[in-house]
């Protein structure tokens, strides 16, 4: 079955630490990969987004992914986090045939000072 | 660029009335917008995809007489959650697919959401 995971529910890190949010995807094509930051009782921002190409790709706030076809990863990668990156970041995926977005259930990131 | 606006942001309302959550897209035309639920804690759930001009299409286990959506203009999809009961209560999200750039598939923009409470 198609589906998006985010192994990690919960992750807590320092203020100056570095962070990397882990997600996988079973679909049988490479689907549009995103990756969108949630604060607390607001909509959802998106971080980055690949769609083919360069498979480091740069999104906002200091954040980057890389897309690994083999393993079937789209990473969060960030070197230093800061006390407003904590928040839920959600991973979510297109399938190339289809539109509608799939989310995974999320990471909670909380940032200790 | 590709703003959706979402209102209102918080709604209080008691069981069996309805209420209604609009969503606007303010610099492009939306074609397509999608309605999602949010339980505490949890990821969004896709309820319903809306077409302009064309019924919604609604995801299974999703009541389409209880969360009607009109997608009348290109740029407003409204959900009215009707005879609202206190399970009703949730974070509403809508997003609408962002047009194609010149390189292809546009991605997707978000409202800010919608907190239901029905008392």
């Amino acid at each position: 079955a198609q589906s998006v995971t985010q192994p990690d529910i919960h992750i807590t890190v320092s203020e100056g630490a570095s962070l990397e949010l882990r997600c996988n995807y079973s679909y049988g094509a490479t689907p549009y990969l995103f990756w969108y930051v949630q604060s607390p009782g607001q909509g959802l921002q998106l971080l980055l987004k690949y769609f083919s190409g360069d498979t480091l790709v740069q999104g906002i706030k200091g954040f980057e992914a890389e897309f690994k076809r083999s393993q079937s990863s789209f990473n969060l990668r960030k070197p230093s986090v800061h006390w407003s990156d904590a928040a839920e970041y959600f991973c979510a995926v297109v399938p190339a045939n289809d539109y509608k977005l799939s989310f995974g259930a999320g990471t909670t990131v909380t940032v200790r000072a | 660029g590709a703003v959706v606006s979402q209102h209102p942001s918080r709604v209080i309302c008691k069981s069996g009335t309805s209420v209604k959550i609009e969503c606007r897209s303010l610099d492009f035309q939306a074609t397509t917008m999608f309605w999602y639920r949010q339980f505490p804690k949890k990821s969004l759930m896709l309820m319903a995809t809306s077409n302009e001009g064309s019924k919604a299409t609604y995801e299974q286990g999703v009541e389409k007489d209880k969360f009607l959506i009109n997608h009348a203009s290109l740029t407003l999809s409204t959900l009215t959650v009707t005879s609202a009961h206190p399970e009703d209560s949730s974070f509403y999200i809508c997003s609408a697919r962002v047009p194609k750039l010149a390189a292809g598939f546009g991605g997707y923009t978000f409202g800010s959401g919608t907190r239901l409470t029905v008392v």
